[in-house]
């Protein structure tokens, strides 16, 4: 069992729509939780980065943290085109090493 | 630009021939890590330093591979006798603490 599940997509989506991106875990011992955005041929962005269970909001993104059910999703509101992008999970036990997702291919449409 | 910076941004090599990648991370970040990714997978470690110490290196990473950070500032990663399976985006993240700041990548291909 991989240590982090996301679903690969691709979703397709148009303007205006809310997102929602989720990934699973398995190691308890996670602490910290971030989200990625990726374009092609880029390096990945940090778009939110959680500590504890419950939400973050940063403008049009909401990161939420499960720990109980080992769960953490992304939403977006108000989807634009600019948003289609791969976005990667991560997260980091005590230990150093992050553990990313396979990414979720996002293609918003206009 | 105080962001992570990579050289080069893409490199074409032929299989046999020796690659060096350089990373130049946040001044004040003292963690540095190099991944590798290839297309429609997540970001694989191979290994990561704390200051110039390197402190663990996947047990993916064949001895082909060596990494650096003298003097705790910029790392490199070369990459002996390349193989075409090496062909990849590499990607160095500079850490402060609990999360990583990536830069633009290296992408590797080997004829």
């Amino acid at each position: 069992q991989k240590e982090v599940e996301q679903d690969p997509g691709p979703l397709s989506v148009p303007e205006g729509a809310i997102v929602s991106l989720n990934c699973t875990y398995s190691n308890s011992a996670f602490q910290y939780f971030m989200w990625y955005r990726q374009y092609s041929r880029k390096g990945p962005e940090l778009l939110m980065y959680t500590y504890s269970s419950g939400n973050k909001e940063d403008g049009r993104f909401t990161a939420q943290v499960d720990k109980s059910s080992k769960y953490i999703s992304l939403f977006i509101r108000d989807s634009q085109p600019s948003d289609s992008a791969t976005y990667l999970c991560a997260m980091m036990s005590t230990g150093n090493q992050f553990y990313f997702g396979t990414g979720t291919s996002l293609t918003v449409i206009p | 630009d105080t962001g992570v910076s990579q050289n080069p941004r893409h490199k074409i090599t032929k299989r046999g021939q020796n690659v060096t990648f350089r990373c130049d991370p946040i001044s004040e970040h003292n963690r540095l890590y190099w991944y590798r990714q290839t297309l429609g997978q997540g970001p694989e470690f191979l290994t990561y330093f704390q200051n110039e110490a390197q402190l663990e290196k996947s047990r993916l990473l064949s001895d082909r591979f060596s990494a650096e950070r003298p003097k705790g500032s910029f790392s490199t990663l070369e990459i002996q006798r390349t193989e075409q399976g090496d062909s990849a985006m590499y990607l160095c993240a500079s850490t402060p603490i609990e999360t990583q700041y990536f830069g633009p990548g290296t992408r590797l291909l080997v004829l």
